[in-house]
């Protein structure tokens, strides 16, 4: 059973380009969570996705920032205009069910640097 | 409202020394804890959890932890270090009622030949 996996693993973008990072999520989980780490920091919650639905997007900012996670194909995290200030790891994370307690499986993540 | 304290941001020990790296949280309801750890330009990958079941919870490559719940800490802890250890560690909570994790700030372990 193959991991989460995210593409690309690295990505540089010049300020103002557009920023697409794609999670597909282990077999059989349905629940898909993105993550941001800045340099030094821990991970941060930003948005939690269900197949067509946005759960909860409390941790992810209002602007240029967006996902989805259509019936078909990966979870799309997509930051439009970005600047320097966006450059961190993403990671992507599943998990079979939702609620507490129950472990979530991180991909590699993707190193975005934001020249 | 959840918070997660990692009390030490790097550790050092020498190799077949024992490690702690230590770590309080505050929930408001029963937490889940979990223990994962980054190497560098890698994802996380879990070391252990904690779900209400036993206090002392034995996770991979002989790494343990205890929650205390008077303490409201959540340990981890390995009697001897392996040069392979050395790597970020992350405590986390999360509750029965949400699905978010609350990472602390991370330990960075250093393990000397």
């Amino acid at each position: 059973n193959a991991g989460v996996m995210q593409n690309p693993r690295h990505l540089v973008r010049r300020r103002g380009q557009e920023a697409r990072l794609r999670c597909s999520p282990m077999k059989g989980h349905s629940h898909v969570y993105w993550y941001r780490q800045l340099p030094e920091e821990g991970l941060k919650f930003m948005v939690y996705l269900q197949k067509e639905n946005i759960i909860d997007e409390s941790g992810m900012p209002k602007e240029r920032f967006s996902a989805e996670f259509p019936k078909e194909g990966p979870s799309i995290l997509r930051i439009q205009q970005v600047v320097r200030g966006d450059s961190a790891a993403y990671f992507c994370a599943s998990s079979p069910t939702s609620g507490g307690g129950h472990e979530q499986f991180f991909g590699p993540g993707t190193r975005l640097t934001v020249l | 409202a959840q918070s997660v304290t990692q009390l030490d941001s790097h550790v050092s020990v020498s190799e077949g020394t024992p490690v702690l790296l230590r770590c309080n949280y505050s929930s408001s309801y029963s937490p889940s804890l979990f223990w994962y750890v980054q190497h560098p330009n890698k994802g996380l990958q879990l070391l252990l959890k904690y779900t209400s079941a036993a206090t002392l919870v034995k996770g991979i490559n002989g790494f343990e932890a205890e929650f205390k719940k008077s303490e409201t800490s959540f340990h981890l802890t390995k009697p001897s270090a392996h040069m392979s250890d050395a790597a970020e560690y992350f405590c986390v909570v999360s509750d029965r009622r949400t699905y978010k994790y609350i990472f602390g700030t991370g330990t960075r372990l250093k393990v000397l030949a």
